[in-house]
């Protein structure tokens, strides 16, 4: 079965700091789908971020980029110039390609400290 | 352009008491879906829609019943509610079963 693990409960930094988020993933499958959405206060889920397996080249938009690899099964988000809105829970969620579930992590708490 | 919107926000049922919970998308998706989101939890998939009129389970079905009678509405509904379904209910959508899910602002259900 594949499981999605963030191994950050919860994380501080002071704005405008970079911080990296962590996630891991088990699979077997070759192609699949990864994403980081972040959830604030309000409780909307929100698309940070998309990657798909077969891609080699990261995944950016904006401040977010991704580190992924693929060998290590390894996605971790790394937030540049860290703004007060960031403030938010970060969920990392692993798609097979053959499936239409989204397999989610338990997520990471990030607090941006002004 | 709403995207993707909920009714109601919030709710406190009784047990054993029912409600429908109502998703509605002006995206043209075609995939919906339920998820419950937990404390310390991610979302798990209760039951999806790959187009009108069908309906599937998910990792966590029991309990909950959806129809999707319209390409853009998907319904959940609770016959007998539990304090076991106490949570909070996303619906999302997507264009595709590759595509990325768009989500709704949630619904809080309370079950004393």
């Amino acid at each position: 079965a594949q499981t999605v693990t963030q191994s950050q409960p919860e994380m501080s930094v002071q704005e405008a700091e970079t911080v990296t988020l962590s996630c891991t993933y088990d699979t077997s499958e070759s192609n699949y789908y990864l994403f980081w959405y972040k959830q604030p206060p309000s409780r909307q889920m929100i698309l940070v971020i998309r990657q798909e397996a077969y891609k080699q080249q990261n995944a950016t938009e904006n401040r977010f980029s991704v580190n992924f690899q693929k060998a290590a099964k390894s996605f971790s988000l790394k937030i540049s110039d860290s703004q007060l809105g960031d403030t938010a829970m970060y969920f990392c969620a692993f798609m097979r390609d053959s499936n239409y579930q989204l397999i989610w992590g338990a997520g990471t708490k990030l607090i941006i400290k002004p | 352009n709403a995207g993707v919107t909920q009714t109601p926000k919030f709710r406190v049922l009784k047990t054993g008491q029912s409600m429908t919970l109502l998703c509605a998308q002006d995206m043209n998706h075609e995939y919906m879906y339920w998820y419950r989101q937990d404390p310390g939890m991610g979302l798990r998939l209760i039951h999806y829609s790959v187009g009108e009129g069908t309906t599937a389970k998910g990792e966590v079905p029991d309990g909950y019943n959806v129809s999707r009678l319209k390409k853009q509405n998907f319904l959940l509904g609770l016959e007998s509610a539990a304090p076991s379904q106490t949570s909070v209910y996303f619906c999302a959508s997507s264009y595709s079963r590759r595509e990325t899910q768009y989500f709704g602002p949630g619904t809080r259900l309370l079950v004393l």
